[in-house]
């Protein structure tokens, strides 16, 4: 099965600063989500990557698939207050049967930005 | 549409209770998912339904959990006697997935959560 590895498990920053999440994959990534948690919550959509070498940005928020599809980082620039929270990478486990569609998270990385 | 809404946001119950959850979708999702998330740990995968058709279970889903979703809109899941390892977040998302051509992955939405805590 398909296994998904975030590091930090934890990082605090301080407000203005960047910062970087990775999220390697066992196994090549079909599809790789990025989601925002707030502690108590449902998930927030953030962006999903699906080719080798694609990057995304929304607002400060950049994520890339790396070229072999088994990583994946998201950047935030300049981080906010409002940054904070848990960040989970979500992967297709396989790219095709029945299975398709179901995610396999990470663990989790959670953010803290001093103001 | 507002995305996808789940009831109720929090239950409490005891152990050995019954208790049920719905899950409403986005409107033009046809597939809806439930995923189960316990403290420090990212969402784990219960079960899945395409329309009304219930395509795949996840060994973690015990004989006492049934979900259903009975005219491919809204969806619930009932656990059964209820055990203090139940304590979780319940999590339902939704997504539109063509049914030709393509095996793109889906955008994948998910709703607020129905915190449960067995006692």
């Amino acid at each position: 099965s398909q296994e998904l590895e975030q590091s930090p498990q934890s990082l605090i920053v301080q407000e203005g600063k960047n910062l970087t999440i990775n999220c390697t994959s066992s196994k090549t990534l079909y599809g790789l989500y990025w989601y925002k948690q707030k502690y108590g919550e449902g998930l927030i959509f953030l962006m999903m990557l699906q080719k080798g070498g694609e990057e995304k940005s929304h607002e400060k928020i950049t994520a890339k698939l790396d070229e072999k599809k088994q990583q994946s980082s998201l950047h935030i620039t300049a981080s906010q207050p409002s940054h904070a929270g848990i960040y989970l990478c979500g992967a297709v486990p396989n790219a095709g049967g029945t299975s398709y569609g179901k995610l396999t998270f990470g663990q989790g990385t959670i953010l803290t930005v001093h103001p | 549409d507002t995305g996808v809404s789940q009831d109720p946001r929090h239950k409490i119950t005891k152990r050995g209770q019954n208790v049920t959850f719905r899950c409403d979708p986005i409107s033009e999702h046809n597939r809806l998912y439930w995923y189960r998330q316990t403290l420090g740990q990212g969402p784990e995968f219960l079960t899945y339904f395409q329309n009304e058709a219930q395509l795949e279970k996840s060994r973690l889903l015990s004989d006492r959990f049934s979900a259903e979703r009975p005219k491919g809109s809204f969806s619930t899941l009932e656990i059964q006697r209820t055990e203090q390892g139940d304590s979780a977040m319940y999590l339902c998302a939704s997504s539109y997935h063509r049914t030709w051509g393509g095996r793109a992955p889906y955008e994948q939405y998910f709703g607020p959560g129905t915190r449960l805590t067995v006692t």
